[in-house]
């Protein structure tokens, strides 16, 4: 496509319930990020796919979330049990390698009730 | 790790002013930086990016450049107009690891 999709634009559930996010890079992108960002905050990292692998989910905040890439190209983020706390803005790139801009979807608003 | 700041949070200017913002980093050892501009409600659009070999970048109004060894980066953006009006987002992709380390960002505002 040409850009990066995320879907849903909006999510509204309920505290304990499960999400499911999801991403498509732009094709031929091998690297895809995963963000996250509250109001008034810049972007806080969260996890990075090489391919199919996830070459760093250091930023992941707790066991409760997880990224997949099975195909080296549409992601998941998944969030179990949700918090409150979990309400933000997440936010997928993608880009074609280190020494290229990497691009960002619109989002996906995330508000836990 | 990393740690981005920009400055000023926020700033208010009249139409047709030249205006500079600026971004400092902790680790100088970058492998390029990126600006961006988020719109409210909106995700990032990338605006330039720089490699670590360069002093700078260009793209019609916008002048990036960069500092390593400061640990400085500045966006110059010439001859502002209302359009321009956005939060602009610096973000660091160092040598070690695999992030993209962003400031809080400068909400900017160009007045008529």
């Amino acid at each position: 496509g040409a850009g990066v999709s995320q879907t849903p634009s909006n999510k509204v559930t309920e505290k304990g319930k499960y999400v499911e996010l999801r991403c498509d890079p732009i094709s031929g992108h091998t690297a895809l990020y995963w963000y996250r960002q509250s109001l008034g905050q810049g972007p806080e990292f969260l996890i990075y796919f090489q391919g199919t692998g996830a070459a760093d989910d250091s930023g992941l905040p707790n066991d409760r979330f997880f990224a997949v890439r099975p195909e080296g190209s549409v992601s998941t983020l998944k969030i179990q049990r949700t918090e409150r706390g979990d309400s933000a803005v997440y936010l997928c790139a993608s880009r074609r390698d280190r020494d290229t801009e990497a691009f960002f979807g619109q989002g996906t608003r995330l508000t836990v009730v | 790790k990393q740690e981005v700041t920009q400055i000023p949070a926020a700033l208010s200017v009249p139409e047709g002013e030249n205006l500079v913002l600026n971004c400092s980093f902790t680790d100088s050892a970058i492998y390029n930086l990126q600006w961006f501009r988020q719109d409210p409600g909106k995700g990032l659009t990338s605006l330039l990016l720089i490699q670590s070999s360069q002093r700078e970048q260009t793209s019609g109004r916008l002048n990036a450049s960069l500092d390593k060894s400061s640990g400085r980066s500045t966006l110059y953006i010439a001859a502002s107009q209302p359009g321009d009006s956005a939060t602009y987002l610096c973000a660091v992709h160092s040598n070690s690891g695999y992030a993209l380390n962003f400031g809080k960002g400068t909400s900017l505002l160009v007045t008529p």
